[in-house]
């Protein structure tokens, strides 16, 4: 596809369960990120993948959150024990990987943890 | 660590005028970028327009344009003949421009509602 896609795109879950969120950056774009927004809010860092570089993850709130990246394809965030704070759109952003270049939002998942 | 504030949660402005969104930044670092970001409903995240700081001339797109005053840490966004479609929640960004300049940093946004 021509952007960034995202899946589910909403996805409730009980308090305790653990929940995937799957990420298809563009074609070519080496780097990936995760952002969180929180209703009404702006987006918070999650965590960076550039290629095979270490991924920056000062942006985990807690680790009950982990991500992974196969190679610069496909990302995946795993939320364990998910509790109600989860509760967020979670936004997948991907770039050709230079500090110059514009990151390319997905739509975001809506995960509502009830 | 760098902030980005937007001090104004919400704008209104009538279809064809001219609205001005504020944004305003602390950072101790000399070279960075800043950005305007929409989001409408579709929560799809779309950039709207970019500024280096090291350059002085003002970034324009179109009907928008911004103020970059480096000194006052200001960035504020134009929005020139206001169309219905304009209508979303704008996030003003920062970005570092070294070595750690992955991430984007984010202000709380601001709602702008046009009016027919």
């Amino acid at each position: 596809g021509a952007g960034v896609s995202q899946s589910p795109s909403n996805k409730v879950t009980e308090k305790g369960k653990d929940v995937e969120l799957r990420c298809d950056p563009i074609s070519g774009h080496t780097a990936l990120y995760w952002y969180r927004q929180r209703l009404g809010q702006g987006l918070e860092f999650l965590i960076y993948f550039q290629g095979n570089s270490a991924p920056d993850k000062s942006g985990l709130p807690s680790d009950r959150f982990s991500a992974e990246r196969t190679g610069e394809s496909v990302s995946t965030l795993t939320i364990q024990r998910t509790q109600q704070e989860d509760s967020a759109v979670y936004l997948c952003a991907s770039s050709f990987g230079l500090v110059t270049d514009t990151q390319y939002f997905g739509p975001g998942t809506r995960l509502t943890v009830l | 660590a760098q902030t980005v504030t937007q001090s104004q949660p919400e704008m209104s402005v009538q279809e064809a005028e001219t609205v001005t969104l504020s944004c305003t930044y602390d950072t101790s670092e000399s070279d960075y970028y800043l950005f305007w970001y929409k989001q409408p409903p579709s929560r799809q995240m779309i950039l709207v327009i970019r500024q280096e700081a090291y350059k002085q001339q003002n970034a324009t797109e179109n009907r928008f344009s911004v103020n970059f005053q480096k000194a006052a840490k200001s960035f504020s966004l134009k929005i020139s003949d206001s169309q219905l479609g304009d209508a979303a929640m704008y996030f003003c960004a920062y970005r570092s421009a070294g070595a750690r300049g992955n991430k984007l940093v984010f202000g709380a946004g601001t709602i702008l509602r046009v009016k027919s």
